[in-house]
């Protein structure tokens, strides 16, 4: 398996303009998590999905971040309009099952965003 | 919220040297991850602890939970240039399904 892809790697923008990840999990998993990694604020977790539905976004800084999961192979994570505190590496991950149940997340690469 | 902090948070040995890592935190998990996170990639899972004074042994990696399932260490015996890295402790919720990430140690190990 590729394990988990995520697009853009680099993205730099402009405030104010619209930005779009794109995340592609492992086939058959049924979790899929959105991370942010900052110096400041560490690693984490923004929102998670079980079979394509969004079961927690409290970690979703505010109503400016959306994610969608429209099918089992694909999410998004918009970004509009984009500020330069949201500068950081934003990663996505997948599991089979639970964590809690000893499954393992996998981790994309990420996507570098610099927020001019 | 749950908080896990790690400590150092900065680590540079020489090759050979042994250390260990701290996480710890005032809540109780039911289990917590280490994780290894090279520059430019996402972290990977190095092991799962589960019960209270659990010890796993990974190679020359020693991890232990402690009793009240609240704080955990890495212990490296023998580092090598191959352990620099960022290592991250992760808290799993009492529901078992999202993790708290610790602040992370950054080690590095000269030749």
């Amino acid at each position: 398996d590729a394990g988990v892809i995520q697009s853009p790697r680099h993205e730099v923008t402009e405030m104010g303009q619209e930005v779009t990840l794109r995340c592609k999990p492992i086939s058959g998993h049924d979790y899929l998590f959105w991370y942010r990694q900052t110096m400041m604020r560490g690693l984490e977790l923004l929102i998670y999905f079980n079979n394509n539905v969004p079961i927690d976004d409290s970690g979703m800084p505010e109503d400016r971040f959306s994610a969608k999961m429209p099918n089992a192979s694909f999410s998004t994570l918009k970004i509009q309009p984009s500020e330069p505190r949201d500068s950081a590496v934003y990663f996505c991950a997948s599991s089979l099952a639970p964590t809690g149940s000893g499954e393992t997340q996998y981790f994309g690469p990420g996507t570098r965003l610099l927020v001019l | 919220t749950q908080l896990l902090e790690q400590s150092p948070q900065f680590l540079s040995i020489q090759e050979g040297e042994n250390l260990t890592v701290y996480c710890n935190s005032s809540s109780v998990f039911s289990s917590l991850q280490w994780y290894r996170q090279e520059p430019g990639e996402g972290p990977v899972l190095l092991v799962t602890v589960v019960t209270g004074g659990e010890v796993k042994k990974l190679k020359r990696l020693t991890f232990q939970f402690g009793d009240a399932r609240k704080d955990s260490s890495l212990h490296i015996t023998a580092a090598q240039p191959g352990d620099t890295g960022l290592y991250l402790c992760a808290g799993v919720n009492n529901a078992g399904n999202m993790l708290t990430f610790g602040g992370g140690t950054r080690l590095m190990v000269k030749p």
